[in-house]
């Protein structure tokens, strides 16, 4: 089956710990997407990537790492976490930029 | 970069009326127009998209009109129905520009609610 898995799917952690949530898709994707989920800001790009070793980052990318070292790997990594780190996450792949994207179920973050 | 702005944040329908959410964009240079539709709980599943080379396209009881000239897509969903309950998005790709890599840019989200 084709699809997006994130992991964690729930974490509650504390300031200052480190952690990677991981994202993997078994459709051969080039393009893979990280964004975070606000009430009422909608879907905020983190980073996104159109390759291997080739990322960029999105419109709220302080705070944030991403690495591409796989075509099916795209983790997001939180090097010091923060309160305002607390949100809804989701990753994304699809063939290009401009084709559809597939969203994972998303991993809710909640750090105190 | 791309601006993508969505109208309205919220809105709400008897059951059987039509919803039209607009969008406007930015960059004239943008070439694919998707719409997402979230439900409560679920994540964003593609519901329809047009590229600039069509005015328009439709599926079953929803449809998309693109306006390249005014820089605006809009979704239109005809007999609505409670299912159709849920968050929807726009979103705009705009090509790669040397400093920075193609791209998807989301509007703000629609809150449709379809009154029974």
């Amino acid at each position: 089956e084709a699809q997006v898995t994130q992991n964690p799917r729930y974490l509650i952690t504390v300031t200052g710990k480190k952690l990677t949530v991981t994202c993997s898709q078994n459709m051969n994707h080039e393009y893979m997407s990280w964004y975070r989920q606000d009430p009422g800001l909608g879907l905020r790009q983190i980073y996104y990537s159109m390759n291997v070793e080739v990322t960029d980052k999105g419109d709220v990318p302080e705070g944030y790492k991403v690495s591409r070292k796989e075509k099916r790997n795209f983790p997001l990594i939180l090097e010091s976490p923060s309160p305002n780190q607390t949100s809804l996450y989701f990753c994304a792949s699809s063939l290009s930029f401009n084709q559809p994207q597939h969203f994972g179920d998303g991993t809710r973050l909640s750090i105190l | 970069g791309e601006n993508v702005e969505q109208h309205p944040s919220t809105l709400s329908v008897q059951e059987g009326d039509s919803a039209v959410i607009k969008c406007t964009y930015s960059d004239s240079a943008s070439n694919y127009f998707p719409w997402y539709k979230q439900e409560l709980g679920k994540r964003p599943q593609l519901i329809i998209d047009i590229r600039s080379n069509v005015g328009e396209k439709k599926d079953q009881r929803i449809a998309v009109t693109l306006n390249k000239t005014a820089k605006h897509f809009s979704l239109h969903i005809t007999e609505t129905q409670p299912e159709d309950s849920a968050v929807y998005f726009c979103a705009a790709s705009s090509p790669d520009r040397g400093s920075t890599l193609g791209r998807l840019y989301f509007g703000r989200g629609t809150q449709l609610t379809v009154w029974p």
